[in-house]
């Protein structure tokens, strides 16, 4: 069964450093997205992609972060400057054209320090 | 913006009972509520979805109900076994490819 992946499974940065998160959406999809989850709390909507452009942000997704499609198959979160409430899991997720149900990824477990 | 509200946050039950868990929407545009799995160190995995033009849905053990007049909507998981221990996630959109708001969780523990 197709899958969303992500790597890496963890990272460790200094505060202040640059991350790139990476996601492998599945193949036929057209909508991607990511998504945190900081400890304890709800799963939080950061950013929508589609036809190589932001279709919707929310408010935490300010300058410091951006996204990528960098190739057919990749699609990556940076933040340029890491703060240490940056720290959470962050999910990548997949939808297909059309399609309301969103895939996710394992995630990526980000922490600043 | 869509607000969604989950209870209750754990839940134990006993295996073989059954377990409900509740969420209200505030959006009333809103006419997509799925539901997902979170097992430890793993990503959301879709259990059950429903959307707005019907009442409820069953698959096999699980179940969704929803109440458009009152904005809400229940997971209802009958026959529990060890392996449904998760937590577990509401969650709301406007359909098509909007995003998905979710509620805190409930985290599930049944006991052998």
């Amino acid at each position: 069964e197709p899958e969303v992946t992500q790597t890496p499974s963890h990272q460790v940065t200094q505060m202040g450093q640059e991350v790139i998160l990476r996601c492998v959406p599945i193949s036929n999809h057209l909508y991607f997205y990511w998504y945190r989850q900081i400890l304890g709390q709800k799963v939080e909507f950061l950013v929508s992609f589609y036809n190589n452009e932001i279709s919707e942000k929310s408010e935490i997704f300010d300058d410091q972060f951006s996204v990528e499609r960098p190739d057919g198959s990749n699609f990556t979160l940076k933040i340029r400057s890491t703060k240490l409430e940056d720290s959470a899991m962050y999910f990548c997720a997949s939808s297909e054209m059309g399609g309301e149900t969103q895939y996710f990824g394992p995630g990526t477990r980000l922490l600043v320090l | 913006g869509e607000n969604v509200e989950q209870h209750p946050s754990t839940l134990s039950v006993q295996e073989g009972d059954s377990a409900v868990i509740k969420c209200t929407y505030s959006d009333s545009a809103s006419n997509y509520f799925p539901w997902y799995k979170q097992e430890l160190g793993k990503g959301p995995q879709l259990i059950i979805d429903i959307r707005s033009n019907v009442g409820e849905k069953k698959d096999q053990r699980i179940a969704v109900t929803l109440n458009k007049t009152a904005k809400h909507f229940s997971l209802h998981i009958t026959e529990t076994q060890p392996e449904d221990s998760a937590v577990y996630f509401c969650a709301a959109s406007k359909g098509g490819y909007s995003t998905l708001t979710f509620g805190k969780g409930t985290m599930l523990l049944v006991s052998p």
